[in-house]
C-alpha cells in the first residue's frame, strides 16, 4: 500500500498567512494526487486534483504543487474560513489511501 | 444539482449486517464511478471500495479491511448506490460517505460526496 504521511499534523497561523501543508507518499504517484477540506461535522470537500488542478468554485488562494513523492498545498492567504482539516489523497493504486491530516486552527 | 443523499444507518450488533443506501441525482448516475468512503469517529479518512461505471460493467474494488465483507452494488433504474455490509465489527464504526469521481485524463477524483450515514457496531 502507498503510505501518505501529512505534515505537520496540526498548525497554528492567523487570518492574512501564508500556510503551506506537505504530504509525502512512500513510493512515486507521479501527480495523481488531490487535496479535500474538512470542516467540523461535514463532509470533505474537494480542492485540488490532479496535484495541481483547482476545483471548479475553490478560492485562487488555494493552489497545490509537486509530483512523484512530495506534494504541497499552499493557502496564499488565510481567510476565517479556511480554518478546517486537510487531507491528501492518492488514487494511483489500489488501495486508495488518505493523509493522516492536518488541523489548521486559529493562532 | 448534483446530489448524494446517503440513508441505512444505525446501531447494529457486533456480527451483524447493514445496507446503505445512496440515492444520487443532478448527473448521469451510470455514467460515473462512484465510491464509499468511512471515517472513523475522530479520525482520518479510509476509502472503503469503489463502483466503475456502466461502460466498465460496475466492477468493483474494495480495500483490505472490508474485502469479502462488503459488497456494491447499484440500481441504475432508481439511481442507488448500496453498501452491502456484514460480519460487522466494532471497527466498522464510522460515518459512511458516497462520493460521485470527476474523471481526469483517466484517474477519478472524489469530486461531490453525501451527508453520509453513521454505522456504530456495538452490543
Amino acid at each position: 500500500d502507498i503510505q501518505l504521511t501529512q505534515s505537520p499534523s496540526f498548525l497554528s497561523a492567523s487570518v492574512g498567512d501564508r500556510v503551506t501543508i506537505t504530504c509525502r507518499a512512500s513510493q512515486g504517484i507521479n501527480n495523481y494526487l488531490a487535496w479535500y477540506q474538512q470542516k467540523p461535522g461535514k463532509a470533505p470537500k474537494l480542492l485540488i486534483y490532479a496535484a495541481s488542478t483547482l476545483q471548479s468554485g475553490v478560492p485562487s488562494r488555494f493552489s497545490g504543487s509537486g509530483s512523484g513523492t512530495e506534494f504541497t498545498l499552499t493557502i496564499s492567504s488565510l481567510q476565517p474560513e479556511d480554518f478546517a482539516t486537510y487531507y491528501c489523497e492518492q488514487v494511483k493504486s489500489y488501495p486508495i489511501t488518505f493523509g493522516g491530516g492536518t488541523k489548521v486552527e486559529i493562532k | 444539482e448534483v446530489q448524494l443523499v446517503e440513508s441505512g444507518g444505525g446501531l447494529v450488533q457486533p456480527g451483524g449486517s447493514l445496507r446503505l443506501s445512496c440515492a444520487a441525482s443532478g448527473f448521469t448516475f451510470s455514467d460515473h464511478y462512484m465510491e464509499w468512503v468511512r471515517q472513523a469517529p475522530g479520525k482520518g479518512l479510509e476509502w472503503v471500495g469503489r463502483s466503475r461505471k456502466k461502460t466498465t460493467s460496475y466492477t468493483t474494488e474494495y480495500a483490505a479491511s472490508v474485502k469479502g465483507r462488503f459488497t456494491i452494488s447499484r440500481d441504475e433504474s432508481k439511481n442507488l448506490l448500496f453498501l452491502e455490509m456484514s460480519s460487522l465489527k466494532s471497527e466498522d464504526t464510522a460515518m459512511y460517505y458516497c462520493t460521485r469521481d470527476l474523471a481526469y485524463g483517466g484517474i477519478y477524483y472524489f469530486d461531490q460526496w453525501g451527508q453520509g450515514a453513521l454505522v456504530t457496531v456495538s452490543s
